[in-house]
């Protein structure tokens, strides 16, 4: 069964620096697609970054970076020169890519507070 | 706009009653997802659509959760004789693709509240 796990529930980071948020998965699927959203106080889902298990270098989109290590089945984004905006619920996401249906599974999420 | 839209926002009803949700997805994607999230917890997985076609619904869904998109556009959800544990925010989402591999665009969800 798929199951993604977030062991973080709160993370503090200071306004300017990096910070990293953990994931790790679990899936028999030989090909699947790695998800991170954005969920603010106001309560949209905004889409951050998606890694393909296959992609063979990591993504990043502007100050965001997935550190994918597929061997570990982890997939922790990384959030450089922190921002107060970045406060807000951080969920790690998977779906099955390819044939078949499209199950999309989220962690329980990880609150980071920015600290000016 | 082009987003993601649902309807109502907010729906607050007494238990027994029966409730359904609207939404519109953007106009050029052919997938079409329904969560549900919980305070404090990550949306769950109730369903998903490829076009009209309904290819996987959770076990989670009891007989009492229905959903249809019926020309492939918008859907709705029914709740049927809602209970207390009913009470959540039900997210839909919409992408486009064959392959499984693409963001999916959130609407900003209906809050239902069960007295």
């Amino acid at each position: 069964a798929q199951k993604i796990t977030q062991t973080q529930p709160g993370m503090f980071v200071q306004e300017k620096e990096a910070v990293t948020l953990d994931c790790t998965y679990d899936t028999s699927d030989p090909s699947y697609g790695l998800f991170w959203y954005k969920q603010p106080s106001s309560g949209e889902m905004i889409f951050l970054i998606y890694q393909g298990s296959y992609d063979q270098q990591n993504a990043t989109e502007g100050r965001y970076s997935l550190n994918f290590q597929k061997a570990r089945k982890s997939a922790n984004l990384v959030i450089s020169a922190s921002q107060l905006g970045d406060s807000a619920m951080y969920f790690c996401a998977m779906t099955r890519v390819g044939t078949g249906g499209f199950k999309t599974i989220f962690g329980a999420g990880t609150r980071l507070f920015v600290k000016a | 706009d082009t987003g993601v839209s649902q309807d109502p926002r907010h729906k607050i009803t007494k238990r027994g009653q029966n409730v359904t949700f609207r939404c519109d997805p953007i106009s050029e994607h052919n997938r079409l997802y329904w969560y549900r999230q919980t305070l404090g917890q990550g949306p769950e997985f109730l369903t998903y659509f490829q076009n009209e076609a309904q290819l996987e619904k959770s076990r989670l869904l009891s007989d009492r959760f229905s959903a249809e998109r019926p020309k492939g556009s918008f859907s709705t959800l029914e709740i049927q004789r809602t209970e207390q544990g009913d009470s959540a925010m039900y997210l839909c989402a919409s992408s486009f693709g064959t392959s499984g591999g693409y963001e999916q665009f959130f609407g900003p969800g209906t809050r239902l509240t069960v007295l």
